[in-house]
């Protein structure tokens, strides 16, 4: 079974800087996808960035980036110039490509990110 | 238009009541779930059904039950509910990844905040 690791139960950050979220992943597959999903006060699961595990360039979404070592089997999340509504839980996730990907996705435990003015 | 859409969006409740939410996707995806959060904000898979076929069952209490009518709607009714059931329910849906979907993603449904007395 997969299993996703996120070691930083929050993390704070000053407005305008930036900060990286961490998340590690176990599987013996070779074909997946990584996601980051932002979880605000309002509770609606919002993704914010997806990695194809085959693709080995690293995945953008304007201030968001991540860095994919698939060797090290490693994820993690930049935000560059933080703004006062990235505040929210961030979770890390991986769903096998495997079977149609009918298993969902395998959660981390999330990290709290918490912006400073 | 909401893709997808849960309801209700609280619930409270008596233990040892029956009660359902509902969940309804408008994306024409082959695939939706069920997910609970608990009160760490852990989020872990209950139910997966493809194309009405129940694919996952985790070891979830049998009081829970989903039923599929149709790749449309996806229910969750509980029976004899307990204080630990209290968490927020996540509908979810996904296409079928040898579809050829983009990106792989799920989408969430709001949640469905269940508090049981």
């Amino acid at each position: 079974a997969q299993t996703v690791t996120q070691s930083q139960p929050e993390m704070s950050v000053q407005e305008a800087e930036t900060v990286t979220l961490s998340c590690t992943y176990d599987t013996s597959e070779s074909d997946y996808y990584l996601f980051w999903y932002k979880q605000p006060p309002s509770r609606q699961m919002i993704l914010v960035i997806r990695q194809e595990a085959y693709k080995q360039q690293n995945a953008t979404e304007n201030r968001f980036s991540v860095n994919f070592q698939k060797a090290a089997k490693s994820f993690s999340l930049k935000i560059s110039d933080s703004q006062l509504g990235d505040a929210a839980m961030y979770f890390c996730a991986y769903r096998s490509a495997f079977g149609g990907g009918a298993d969902g996705l395998t959660f981390g435990k999330g990290t709290h990110l918490i912006i400073q003015p | 238009d909401t893709a997808v859409s849960q309801t209700p969006k609280y619930l409270v409740t008596q233990m040892g009541n029956d009660k359902s939410i509902k969940c309804e996707q408008n994306l024409g995806h082959d695939t939706m779930y069920w997910y609970k959060q608990d009160s760490k904000k852990f989020l872990k898979i209950m139910f997966s059904y493809n194309n009405k076929e129940l694919i996952i069952n985790e070891t979830v209490p049998n009081r829970f039950s989903p039923k599929s009518p149709d790749k449309a709607h996806l229910n969750l009714h509980i029976n004899s509910l307990e204080l630990g059931d209290s968490a927020v329910y996540f509908c979810a849906s996904s296409q079928d990844i040898r579809a050829g979907a983009s990106g792989g993603e799920l989408f969430f449904g709001e949640g469905s905040r269940l508090t049981v007395l």
